[in-house]
């Protein structure tokens, strides 16, 4: 079955400790994206990635970061930095260009403690 | 700044009757426009599509409406059912970018 994952489904950590969440996908699909998503608030976009060895910063990129070394993962980290790293993260793929629909994960709930 | 507004934060109808979700865009660029469906503690899943070319689009008992001039389009879900219950999510990408602008969506909730 093709799909998304995301590993694991709930994550606690304590303050100041990074944490890295997993994305996986067998989609082939290109392009790999990360959203978080607070209570009442729509997903906004933290990294997104079109190629292999490549990614971009989306609206709230701060605290977080990411890396592509292969087609299939796009993981995040949640450093310290991050004011307030307790959300729903989502990760979503696509196949690469125009008007086409993302694919999402079943997401990770993070609580920072 | 939204460019992409739900300004209802819930919905509740009747199962049988016709559910319409909207959604206002002040981006004039704009060009693609997406539904989500999303329920608790899962990801959005894809329910349709339609590209600014386009009035008008249907797949089965969903219908997205797109009015251009007045930077609005409408999800229209008929006949609603119970498993209909969720989160429903606007989004938006403009020029061919493969980047999604998301609505804070509406929750709907279709009583037997």
């Amino acid at each position: 079955d093709g799909g998304i994952t995301q590993s694991p489904k709930y994550l606690f950590r304590k303050e100041g400790q990074n944490v890295t969440l997993s994305c996986e996908q067998n989609l082939n699909h290109d392009a790999m994206y990360w959203y978080r998503q607070d209570p009442g608030q729509g997903l906004r976009l933290i990294y997104y990635s079109q190629i292999v060895n490549d990614f971009q910063k989306g609206d709230i990129a701060e605290g977080y970061s990411v890396s592509r070394e292969k087609k299939e993962s796009f993981p995040l980290t949640v450093t310290s930095a991050q004011k307030n790293p307790t959300a729903f993260y989502l990760c979503a793929s696509n196949v690469r260009g125009s008007y086409n629909e993302q694919f999402f994960g079943p997401g990770t709930r993070l609580t920072v403690l | 700044d939204q460019q992409v507004k739900q300004n209802s934060p819930s919905l509740s109808v009747q199962e049988g009757r016709i559910s319409i979700l909207n959604c206002d865009y002040t981006n004039s660029m704009f060009d693609y426009f997406l539904w989500y469906k999303k329920y608790p503690a899962e990801g959005p899943t894809f329910l349709i599509s339609i590209s600014s070319i386009k009035d008008k689009n249907e797949d089965g008992r969903f219908t997205v409406f797109l009015n251009k001039s007045a930077k609005h389009l409408s999800l229209h879900i008929v006949p609603s059912q119970p498993g209909d219950s969720a989160v429903y999510f606007c989004a938006a990408s403009q020029g061919g970018s493969e980047k999604l602008v998301f609505g804070k969506g509406t929750k709907l909730t279709v009583n037997p």
